[in-house]
């Protein structure tokens, strides 16, 4: 358990509203991880953080923004949600019980109709 | 262009055999590698890892080997059990981690 909760857990939403994913952590850990998981693609590394206020792009950010206001939270928006975007959400934290090893949340079920 | 690979997408094995899942990536400056298992409606969990001065960790049951000049590692599970059917995903990287597709590794008890 690398204290990682994502809030929500699952959520419908329609196409064209706007959806913010929630990841708290609770350990301090500085990087901070936004992957989607879609059959056949694996994990794709939407965003991430690497401290308060700075973050980066991943290889899949188009359609995503992020913030990252505090150390405990990393937050996901979808500005515009669109069916593409129906996908299973894992946040992840760098470090803990392994140096230099990302672990990863429970994942937020997100469906866009 | 994906920096990850995993090229096969599923593995059977008898129990108390040998596995053997296999990963390749492209970039030479990636400093970490990683196994991860995944069930269903879960997220993954992490195995073990490999940093990229050396060429084999074991842990347990598990060892990882990784191959600099070929740019290729592999995840061996020895014995196999049934409780080690899931979805394995390879990462590389170093601040920024790139995911393999994933193998289905089933054992057949």
């Amino acid at each position: 358990d690398a204290g990682i909760t994502q809030s929500p857990r699952h959520k419908v939403t329609e196409t064209g509203t706007p959806v913010t994913l929630r990841c708290h952590q609770t350990e301090n850990h500085r990087y901070m991880y936004w992957y989607r998981q879609d059959p056949g693609h694996g994990l794709r590394l939407i965003h991430y953080s690497y401290g308060v206020k700075d973050t980066d792009k991943g290889e899949v950010s188009d359609g995503y923004s992020v913030s990252r206001s505090k150390t405990e939270d990393f937050l996901l928006t979808l500005e515009s949600a669109t069916s593409s975007q129906t996908s299973v959400y894992f946040c992840a934290i760098k470090g803990g019980r392994a140096e230099n090893t990302i672990y990863f949340g429970e994942g937020s079920w997100l469906t866009v109709v | 262009d994906q920096q990850v690979k995993q090229n096969s997408p599923s593995l059977s094995v008898q129990e108390g055999r040998i596995s053997i899942l296999n990963c390749d990536y492209t970039n030479s400056m990636f400093d970490y590698f990683l196994w991860y298992k995944k069930y269903p409606a879960e997220g993954p969990t992490f195995l073990i890892s490999i940093s990229s001065i050396k060429d084999k960790n074991e842990d347990g049951r598990f060892t990882v080997f990784l191959n600099k000049s070929a740019k290729h590692l592999s995840l061996h599970i020895v014995p196999s059990q049934p409780g080690d059917s899931a979805v394995y995903f390879c990462a590389a990287g170093s601040n920024q981690f790139y995911f393999g597709t994933g193998t289905s590794l089933t054992v057949i008890p």
